[in-house]
């Protein structure tokens, strides 16, 4: 079994000021990957970034960036300057490589808004 | 560039009846989903299907039925339909094929359905 804990329903933050998204994760996986989407008003679901459980480095994707601490089972967003685009609700996501393999898992996500 | 196409967008229906939602994609690739999203909430994986030829069962599948046509195409259905499957349907596709899969999902811009 996986399981994704999103634990902010909703979040603010000012423009061009940094946030942090929290995603913890459970799996009985030893290999699996980690997954973060954005999903605006308007509905479309969008990639942003992906973590392998055994890279090394943490992921960064541009403005994004991952910061994985696998001991504590976590991999929370980063965002860097944000902007009023940003408003959008995020999904942490895993996907396991073994037992799991297939099944993605979301977790039920963060509001942010970003505000002028 | 379509990526993952599904149909209808919009459908409503009376408890008891059926309907199919249809979705292909032109990725070429091996792994598709159907998931549901309920308000204000994460996405629920209904089916799956690792490859061409096979399917399995995600965390909500009953009252689901669902056909892998071909590599292309996999589609949802139900058969009697009843006023708690009321959702926001997404249709997703990611590369798959044997290695652990690493690869993003895409997305549909999915099917809202409403049952009444």
């Amino acid at each position: 079994a996986q399981k994704i804990t999103q634990t902010q329903p909703g979040m603010f933050v000012q423009e061009k000021e940094a946030v942090t998204l929290d995603c913890t994760y459970d799996t009985s996986d030893p290999s699996y990957g980690l997954f973060w989407y954005k999903q605006p008003s308007s509905g479309e679901m969008i990639f942003l970034i992906y973590q392998g459980s055994y890279d090394q480095q943490n992921a960064t994707e541009g403005r994004y960036s991952l910061n994985f601490q696998k001991a504590r089972k976590s991999a929370n967003l980063v965002i860097s300057a944000s902007q009023l685009g940003d408003s959008a609700m995020y999904f942490c996501a895993m996907r396991g490589h073994n037992t799991n393999a297939g099944k993605s898992t979301f977790g039920d996500g963060t509001t942010l808004t970003v505000k002028p | 560039n379509a990526g993952v196409t599904q149909t209808p967008k919009f459908q409503v229906l009376k408890t008891g009846q059926s309907m199919t939602l249809q979705c292909a994609q032109d990725m070429n690739h091996n792994s598709m989903y159907w998931y549901r999203q309920d308000p204000g909430m994460g996405l629920r994986l209904i089916y799956y299907s690792a490859s061409e030829g096979t399917t399995d069962k995600g965390e909500v599948p009953n009252g689901y039925n669902v056909s892998r046509l071909n590599k292309r195409e996999f589609s949802l259905r139900l058969e009697s339909a009843a006023p708690s499957q009321t959702s926001v349907y997404f249709c997703a596709s990611s590369e798959g094929g044997g290695a652990p899969d690493t690869g993003e999902l895409f997305f549909g811009e999915g099917s809202r359905l409403t049952v009444l």
